[in-house]
Protein backbone atom coordinates (compact mmCIF):
# COMPACT_ATOMS: atom_id res chain seq x y z
CA UNK A 1 0.00 0.00 0.00
CA UNK A 2 1.38 3.09 -0.71
CA UNK A 3 1.12 5.82 1.76
CA UNK A 4 1.78 8.71 -0.91
CA UNK A 5 0.06 8.51 -3.81
CA UNK A 6 1.28 11.02 -6.60
CA UNK A 7 -0.83 11.54 -9.78
CA UNK A 8 0.21 11.78 -12.76
CA UNK A 9 2.75 9.11 -12.74
CA UNK A 10 4.20 10.59 -16.53
CA UNK A 11 3.47 13.72 -17.73
CA UNK A 12 4.73 15.10 -21.39
CA UNK A 13 3.96 18.48 -22.44
CA UNK A 14 5.27 21.01 -24.71
CA UNK A 15 7.55 23.87 -23.37
CA UNK A 16 5.64 27.11 -22.43
CA UNK A 17 2.48 25.05 -20.93
CA UNK A 18 1.54 25.10 -17.30
CA UNK A 19 0.78 21.92 -14.80
CA UNK A 20 -0.10 20.81 -11.85
CA UNK A 21 1.10 17.45 -9.82
CA UNK A 22 -0.40 16.59 -7.09
CA UNK A 23 0.60 14.35 -3.54
CA UNK A 24 -2.54 12.57 -1.94
CA UNK A 25 -2.49 10.29 1.29
CA UNK A 26 -5.15 9.49 3.87
CA UNK A 27 -2.36 10.27 6.49
CA UNK A 28 -1.58 13.38 8.00
CA UNK A 29 1.93 14.60 8.40
CA UNK A 30 3.90 16.76 10.16
CA UNK A 31 5.56 18.05 7.04
CA UNK A 32 6.11 17.79 3.35
CA UNK A 33 8.26 17.94 1.23
CA UNK A 34 9.27 17.67 -2.88
CA UNK A 35 12.40 16.54 -4.35
CA UNK A 36 13.46 16.63 -7.82
CA UNK A 37 15.67 13.45 -9.26
CA UNK A 38 17.96 13.78 -12.19
CA UNK A 39 18.34 10.08 -13.85
CA UNK A 40 21.52 8.21 -11.98
CA UNK A 41 21.73 11.13 -9.13
CA UNK A 42 19.92 11.29 -5.59
CA UNK A 43 17.05 13.35 -5.52
CA UNK A 44 17.38 17.07 -4.56
CA UNK A 45 15.41 18.80 -2.31
CA UNK A 46 13.03 21.67 -3.53
CA UNK A 47 10.84 22.69 -0.51
CA UNK A 48 9.65 21.53 2.26
CA UNK A 49 6.12 23.07 4.00
CA UNK A 50 4.54 22.37 7.34
CA UNK A 51 1.86 24.53 8.23
CA UNK A 52 -1.77 23.43 6.64
CA UNK A 53 -2.60 25.39 3.84
CA UNK A 54 0.99 26.76 3.15
CA UNK A 55 2.16 28.14 0.10
CA UNK A 56 5.83 28.33 -1.11
CA UNK A 57 7.01 30.04 -4.34
CA UNK A 58 10.40 28.64 -5.87
CA UNK A 59 10.46 31.05 -9.32
CA UNK A 60 8.00 29.36 -11.53
CA UNK A 61 7.12 26.40 -9.02
CA UNK A 62 4.60 26.83 -6.61
CA UNK A 63 4.10 24.32 -3.68
CA UNK A 64 0.98 24.20 -1.61
CA UNK A 65 0.13 21.88 1.54
CA UNK A 66 -3.40 21.29 1.94
CA UNK A 67 -5.54 22.91 4.76
CA UNK A 68 -5.43 19.05 6.71
CA UNK A 69 -1.87 18.24 5.94
CA UNK A 70 -2.95 15.57 3.82
CA UNK A 71 -1.72 16.45 0.42
CA UNK A 72 -0.01 18.45 -1.34
CA UNK A 73 0.65 19.91 -4.78
CA UNK A 74 3.68 21.32 -7.35
CA UNK A 75 2.47 24.16 -9.97
CA UNK A 76 4.80 24.60 -12.68
CA UNK A 77 4.50 27.72 -14.66
CA UNK A 78 5.82 28.27 -18.22
CA UNK A 79 7.55 25.00 -18.07
CA UNK A 80 10.99 24.47 -20.21
CA UNK A 81 13.41 21.68 -21.06
CA UNK A 82 15.12 22.20 -17.99
CA UNK A 83 12.25 20.92 -15.77
CA UNK A 84 12.33 17.66 -16.46
CA UNK A 85 13.03 15.03 -14.30
CA UNK A 86 11.68 12.51 -11.91
CA UNK A 87 8.92 14.76 -8.90
CA UNK A 88 8.91 13.26 -5.37
CA UNK A 89 6.66 14.03 -2.63
CA UNK A 90 7.74 12.74 0.97
CA UNK A 91 6.40 13.19 3.90
CA UNK A 92 7.18 13.24 8.13
CA UNK A 93 4.25 11.31 9.82
CA UNK A 94 5.78 13.10 13.14
CA UNK A 95 7.25 16.06 13.98
CA UNK A 96 11.33 15.66 13.73
CA UNK A 97 10.37 12.61 12.26
CA UNK A 98 13.28 9.93 11.81
CA UNK A 99 12.49 8.81 8.20
CA UNK A 100 10.43 10.27 5.37
CA UNK A 101 7.81 8.24 3.58
CA UNK A 102 7.69 8.61 -0.43
CA UNK A 103 5.48 8.78 -3.37
CA UNK A 104 6.40 6.82 -6.59
CA UNK A 105 7.37 10.04 -8.37
CA UNK A 106 6.13 11.99 -11.79
CA UNK A 107 8.02 11.11 -14.27
CA UNK A 108 7.96 14.70 -16.19
CA UNK A 109 9.74 15.19 -19.54
CA UNK A 110 9.02 19.15 -21.19
CA UNK A 111 9.51 18.79 -24.99
CA UNK A 112 11.06 21.97 -26.75
CA UNK B 1 31.88 20.18 1.86
CA UNK B 2 31.26 18.61 -0.84
CA UNK B 3 28.04 17.01 0.27
CA UNK B 4 27.08 13.92 0.91
CA UNK B 5 29.52 10.81 -1.13
CA UNK B 6 28.84 7.60 -2.06
CA UNK B 7 30.92 5.15 -2.84
CA UNK B 8 30.94 3.34 -5.57
CA UNK B 9 28.89 4.67 -8.09
CA UNK B 10 28.19 1.45 -10.06
CA UNK B 11 28.69 -2.50 -8.77
CA UNK B 12 28.03 -5.36 -10.34
CA UNK B 13 28.07 -8.74 -8.53
CA UNK B 14 27.33 -12.44 -9.12
CA UNK B 15 24.73 -13.94 -6.95
CA UNK B 16 25.83 -15.03 -4.26
CA UNK B 17 28.39 -12.81 -3.44
CA UNK B 18 28.87 -9.81 -0.78
CA UNK B 19 28.96 -6.35 -1.32
CA UNK B 20 29.89 -3.41 0.60
CA UNK B 21 28.89 0.45 0.08
CA UNK B 22 30.07 3.19 1.29
CA UNK B 23 28.46 6.97 2.55
CA UNK B 24 30.23 9.62 3.87
CA UNK B 25 27.57 12.23 5.54
CA UNK B 26 28.03 16.33 5.56
CA UNK B 27 30.51 16.63 8.05
CA UNK B 28 28.54 18.59 10.74
CA UNK B 29 24.80 16.22 9.82
CA UNK B 30 24.25 14.24 12.60
CA UNK B 31 21.43 11.42 11.00
CA UNK B 32 22.78 9.54 8.79
CA UNK B 33 19.85 7.30 6.21
CA UNK B 34 19.99 4.10 4.13
CA UNK B 35 17.10 4.32 1.43
CA UNK B 36 16.68 1.36 -1.78
CA UNK B 37 15.16 2.73 -4.92
CA UNK B 38 13.72 0.31 -7.71
CA UNK B 39 13.22 1.45 -10.93
CA UNK B 40 10.04 3.70 -11.19
CA UNK B 41 9.06 3.74 -7.54
CA UNK B 42 10.17 6.03 -4.93
CA UNK B 43 13.43 5.68 -2.61
CA UNK B 44 12.07 3.67 0.57
CA UNK B 45 13.88 3.39 3.63
CA UNK B 46 15.89 0.98 4.91
CA UNK B 47 17.47 2.16 8.09
CA UNK B 48 18.94 5.60 9.84
CA UNK B 49 21.32 6.37 12.37
CA UNK B 50 21.71 9.32 15.02
CA UNK B 51 25.61 9.47 15.01
CA UNK B 52 26.89 5.95 15.96
CA UNK B 53 23.64 4.59 17.13
CA UNK B 54 21.07 2.73 14.61
CA UNK B 55 17.75 4.24 15.83
CA UNK B 56 15.56 2.07 13.39
CA UNK B 57 15.98 -0.57 10.84
CA UNK B 58 13.13 -1.35 8.49
CA UNK B 59 11.25 -4.65 7.88
CA UNK B 60 12.95 -4.49 4.02
CA UNK B 61 16.34 -4.89 5.94
CA UNK B 62 16.91 -8.57 5.90
CA UNK B 63 19.89 -10.83 8.33
CA UNK B 64 21.67 -10.55 5.31
CA UNK B 65 21.90 -6.71 5.21
CA UNK B 66 23.68 -5.02 7.56
CA UNK B 67 24.72 -1.13 8.24
CA UNK B 68 27.40 0.25 10.37
CA UNK B 69 28.38 4.17 11.49
CA UNK B 70 31.79 3.73 13.66
CA UNK B 71 32.47 7.00 15.33
CA UNK B 72 29.11 8.67 13.60
CA UNK B 73 30.84 9.45 10.40
CA UNK B 74 31.05 8.13 7.31
CA UNK B 75 28.61 4.26 7.33
CA UNK B 76 28.74 1.45 5.37
CA UNK B 77 25.93 -1.05 4.24
CA UNK B 78 26.62 -4.54 3.36
CA UNK B 79 24.74 -6.85 1.64
CA UNK B 80 25.70 -10.55 1.77
CA UNK B 81 24.86 -13.42 -0.30
CA UNK B 82 23.05 -10.93 -2.78
CA UNK B 83 20.38 -11.87 -4.76
CA UNK B 84 18.42 -10.72 -8.08
CA UNK B 85 16.01 -9.04 -6.07
CA UNK B 86 18.82 -6.71 -4.46
CA UNK B 87 19.30 -4.72 -7.86
CA UNK B 88 18.70 -1.48 -7.12
CA UNK B 89 19.82 1.91 -6.12
CA UNK B 90 20.75 2.51 -3.11
CA UNK B 91 21.18 6.27 -1.51
CA UNK B 92 22.55 7.63 1.99
CA UNK B 93 21.40 10.76 3.02
CA UNK B 94 22.05 13.03 6.11
CA UNK B 95 20.59 15.56 7.94
CA UNK B 96 21.18 17.93 11.16
CA UNK B 97 19.05 17.35 14.10
CA UNK B 98 17.14 19.31 15.21
CA UNK B 99 16.41 20.69 11.17
CA UNK B 100 13.67 23.22 11.09
CA UNK B 101 12.77 22.11 7.22
CA UNK B 102 13.51 18.57 7.99
CA UNK B 103 15.18 18.40 4.98
CA UNK B 104 17.14 15.75 3.79
CA UNK B 105 20.75 15.90 1.20
CA UNK B 106 20.93 12.99 -0.79
CA UNK B 107 23.82 11.88 -2.39
CA UNK B 108 24.52 9.92 -5.83
CA UNK B 109 23.73 6.46 -4.85
CA UNK B 110 25.53 3.13 -5.70
CA UNK B 111 23.51 1.68 -8.06
CA UNK B 112 23.61 -2.69 -7.43
CA UNK B 113 23.20 -5.11 -10.37
CA UNK B 114 23.14 -8.51 -8.79
CA UNK B 115 23.82 -11.11 -11.89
Amino acid sequence: TQLLEQSPQFLSIQEGENLTVYCNSSSVFSSLQWYRQEPGEGPVLLVTVVTGGEVKKLKRLTFQFGDARKDSSLHITAAQPGDTGLYLCAGARIQGAQKLVFGQGTRLTINP
Amino acid sequence: DTGVSQDPRHKITKRGQNVTFRCDPISEHNRLYWYRQTLGQGPEFLTYFQNEAQLEKSRLLSDRFSAERPKGSFSTLEIQRTEQGDSAMYLCASSLVPGQDYGYTFGSGTRLTVV
